[in-house]
């Protein structure tokens, strides 16, 4: 997706372990998001970002930690991955926070 | 009760068909209303974005948002196999809160 990018694209770790996913975009947009996408729940929020160091919890925080040093950069960790976070994770951003989204391919993540 | 239900269908359809898509919704608050379209292993991409109630319409595609009903429906004309996705719909009270339904599998067979 043009201007979005995530990393890595497939990951498989082991319950316990710590994980880092990226989101790099080149749009220079103040709102970054993640989300997380499950059969039958649809798209929920995780975390966003409206600046640089300002974020905050959406609805499904527990157990996630985001970072933004940069502009271009949100990062997602989960602390120590559980199967319950075995998920498809979007990165999304919006130029405005009344616009519609821009979301990158996903991370496929797999907790074994 | 999920503040946004949308059928998952799947649905199936031939060619050329109007295709009508729907989602409701519980919180009257809500005031943007967006539909995406997401192709399989793809994130999902921006179609149509409304606020408040009313119609809008861009090619093939219609949005019509119903609020008195807390009601939202896609209306896709001359589907083609292309159209081919899921569809979610996703709509927003507060500037930073975004919530979307779970989608529909739409397949438009040639």
């Amino acid at each position: 997706d043009a201007g979005i990018t995530q990393s890595p694209r497939h990951k498989v770790t082991e319950t316990g372990t710590p994980v880092t996913l990226r989101c790099h975009q080149t749009e220079n947009h103040r709102y970054m998001y993640w989300y997380r996408q499950d059969p039958g729940h649809g798209l929920r929020l995780i975390h966003y970002s409206y600046g640089v160091k300002d974020t905050d919890k959406g609805e499904v925080s527990d157990g996630y930690s985001v970072s933004r040093s940069k502009t271009e950069d949100f990062l997602l960790t989960l602390e120590s991955a559980t199967s319950s976070q075995t998920s498809v994770y979007f990165c999304a951003i919006s130029e405005s926070a009344l616009g519609g989204y821009t979301f990158g391919s996903g991370t496929r993540l797999t907790v074994v | 009760q999920k503040e946004v239900e949308q059928d998952p269908g799947p649905l199936s359809v031939p060619e050329g068909a109007i295709v009508s898509l729907n989602c409701t919704y519980s919180n009257s608050a809500f005031q943007y209303f967006m539909w995406y379209r997401q192709y399989s292993r793809k994130g999902p991409e921006l179609l149509m974005y409304t606020y408040s109630s009313g119609n809008k319409e861009d090619g093939r595609f219609t949005a019509q948002v119903d609020k008195s009903s807390k009601y939202i429906s896609l209306f896709i004309r001359d589907s083609q196999p292309s159209d081919s996705a899921t569809y979610l719909c996703a709509m927003s009270a507060r500037l930073d809160d975004m919530r979307f339904g779970a989608g529909t599998r739409l397949t438009v067979k040639p």
